[in-house]
């Protein structure tokens, strides 16, 4: 059983670029969040989605931001015109939703974002 | 304004003894608690949850307490092991089954000597 993939681990790229990050849930799950961490933080929710549908995006999330699911598997996450400000670890978590109980998201190891 | 907070950022014990992380949180929507475990460059491992209509659950070494009236909840390690060493992230969320996002804490780092 894989575990939740996101790829690349680190990018760094220079202000004002486009980024684009991808996240491969686990198979079975439905949802997917994405958050962000900086230092000496904990992550910090940006959006989720219940197989391709955008179900909530934080204020975080400025207009920047945009995250698809287009086939309820895989999602990607792009920032336009980065801003040094956009330095964090992206992180990516699933989890399956429609049991009785409610169940725990599990993490990818993150997309480190570096903005020179 | 913090809905999830803990308040050690460092907690050092030696191994072989108890660890107890501490948790508070201000949203009485809450009904779902969890703990996760994070190591550097990895993301957060899943540890251990407990719903809010329970007040303890167990899982090997890790057991998790919930005081709803206090709105505390705390994390127990025992024994531990210098294994364990690594940020601990106390996270809530709302909605029952239906749980969207979690709010974390901003992390413990545990540290435990050989």
């Amino acid at each position: 059983d894989t575990g939740v993939s996101q790829d690349p681990r680190h990018k760094i790229t220079k202000r004002g670029q486009n980024v684009t990050f991808r996240c491969d849930p686990i198979s079975e799950h439905n949802r997917l969040y994405w958050y962000r961490q900086t230092l000496g933080q904990g992550p910090e929710f940006l959006t989720y989605f219940q197989n391709e549908a955008q179900l909530e995006k934080s204020r975080l999330l400025s207009d920047r931001f945009s995250a698809e699911r287009p086939k309820g598997s895989f999602s990607t996450l792009e920032i336009q015109r980065t801003e040094q400000g956009d330095s964090a670890m992206y992180l990516c978590a699933s989890s399956l939703a429609g049991s009785l109980i409610p169940q725990p998201q599990h993490f990818g190891d993150g997309t480190r974002l570096s903005i020179l | 304004d913090q809905q999830v907070k803990q308040n050690s950022p460092s907690l050092s014990v030696q191994e072989g003894r108890i660890s107890i992380l501490n948790c508070d949180y201000t949203n009485s929507m809450f009904d779902y608690f969890l703990w996760y475990k994070k190591y550097p460059a990895e993301g957060p491992t899943f540890l251990i949850s407990i719903s809010s209509i329970k007040d303890k659950n167990e899982d090997g070494r890790f057991t998790v307490f919930l005081n709803k009236s206090a709105k505390h909840l705390s994390l127990h390690i025992v024994p531990s092991q210098p294994g364990d060493s690594a940020v601990y992230f106390c996270a809530a969320s709302a909605g029952g089954v239906s749980q969207g996002n979690l709010i974390f804490g901003k992390g413990t780092k545990l540290s435990v000597k050989p």
